[in-house]
C-alpha cells in the first residue's frame, strides 16, 4: 500500500520555468514532509522539508507548498536551471520517528 | 555527508547464489536503513537497525536478511539471489537525534542477478 502517491513521474521543463511536483499522503499521523534531490550515479540527498504548521517554505530557489486539509503538499523550483535536472522524491514520516515513506520519485530534465 | 560507504559498488551475480552487501559509516549514526531503488517504485525500506543486533524488517524484506555487529557496519544479505533482486541498493543512516529525520545516503549498490 502506497502511503505517499507522487506525480509526474517525469517533468520536461525550459530553462527559467517553474517545475512543479505534487504529492498526496493517506496517513494523517504524517506531520514530516521532506524532499530528497537525486543525481545520477549518487544517493539522495535532503533538500528541503517543512512540518505541517505553515502552508509554505522557502530555500533559495526551492519552495514546499502545503496543504494540510487536502493532504497535499508539493516542491516549485524557481528559475529553473538545466543542474537542476535530477530525480526528486518526497517523503513523509511521523516526526522524531526514525522511517520515511517515500514517493515514486519525478525525473526533472531542464532543457536549455 | 555522512561518511557512507558501500561495497561492492557494482556486482553481476548468479541466480540462486548468496550475496551480501556492505555498508560502513563513520558518523557513529544510531539508526542504519537498507532500501532499494526500481523505477516506478521509488525508494523501498527492505531492513532497518535501530542498534546493534537490533534490526526490523521494512516493506520489502522477503528474501533478505541483515546483520549489525558493529554500530558502524550494517550487512544485507540476499541468501538466494534471484532476477527481481536485480536493483540498486542503497544505505542510509540517521543520527541518534532524529529530530527532523534528516537522512543520509551512501552512493548505493548496483546488482545484477542473471
Amino acid at each position: 500500500q502506497q502511503q505517499v502517491k507522487q506525480s509526474p513521474q517525469s517533468l520536461i521543463v525550459q530553462k527559467g520555468g517553474i517545475p512543479i511536483i505534487n504529492c498526496a499522503y493517506e496517513n494523517t499521523a504524517f506531520d514530516y514532509f521532506p524532499w530528497y534531490q537525486q543525481f545520477p550515479g549518487k544517493g539522495p540527498a535532503l533538500l528541503i522539508a517543512i512540518r505541517p504548521d505553515v502552508s509554505e517554505k522557502k530555500e533559495g530557489r526551492f519552495t514546499i507548498s502545503f496543504n494540510k486539509s487536502a493532504k497535499q503538499f508539493s516542491l516549485h523550483i524557481m528559475d529553473s536551471q538545466p543542474g537542476d535536472s535530477a530525480t526528486y522524491f518526497c517523503a513523509a514520516s511521523i516526526f522524531g520517528n526514525e522511517k520515511l515513506t517515500f514517493g515514486t520519485g519525478t525525473r526533472l530534465t531542464i532543457i536549455p | 555527508d555522512a561518511g557512507i560507504t558501500q561495497s561492492p559498488r557494482h556486482k553481476v551475480t548468479e541466480t540462486g547464489t548468496p550475496v551480501t552487501l556492505r555498508c560502513h559509516q563513520t558518523e557513529n549514526h544510531r539508526y542504519m536503513y537498507w532500501y532499494r531503488q526500481d523505477p516506478g517504485h521509488g525508494l523501498r525500506l527492505i531492513h532497518y537497525s535501530y542498534g546493534v543486533k537490533d534490526t526490523d524488517k521494512g516493506e520489502v524484506s522477503d528474501g533478505y536478511s541483515v546483520s549489525r555487529s558493529k554500530t558502524e557496519d550494517f550487512l544485507l544479505t540476499l541468501e538466494s539471489a534471484t532476477s527481481s533482486q536485480t536493483s540498486v541498493y542503497f544505505c542510509a543512516t540517521l543520527p541518534r537525534s532524529s529530530s527532523g529525520n534528516t537522512i543520509y545516503f551512501g552512493e548505493g549498490s548496483w546488482l545484477t542477478v542473471v
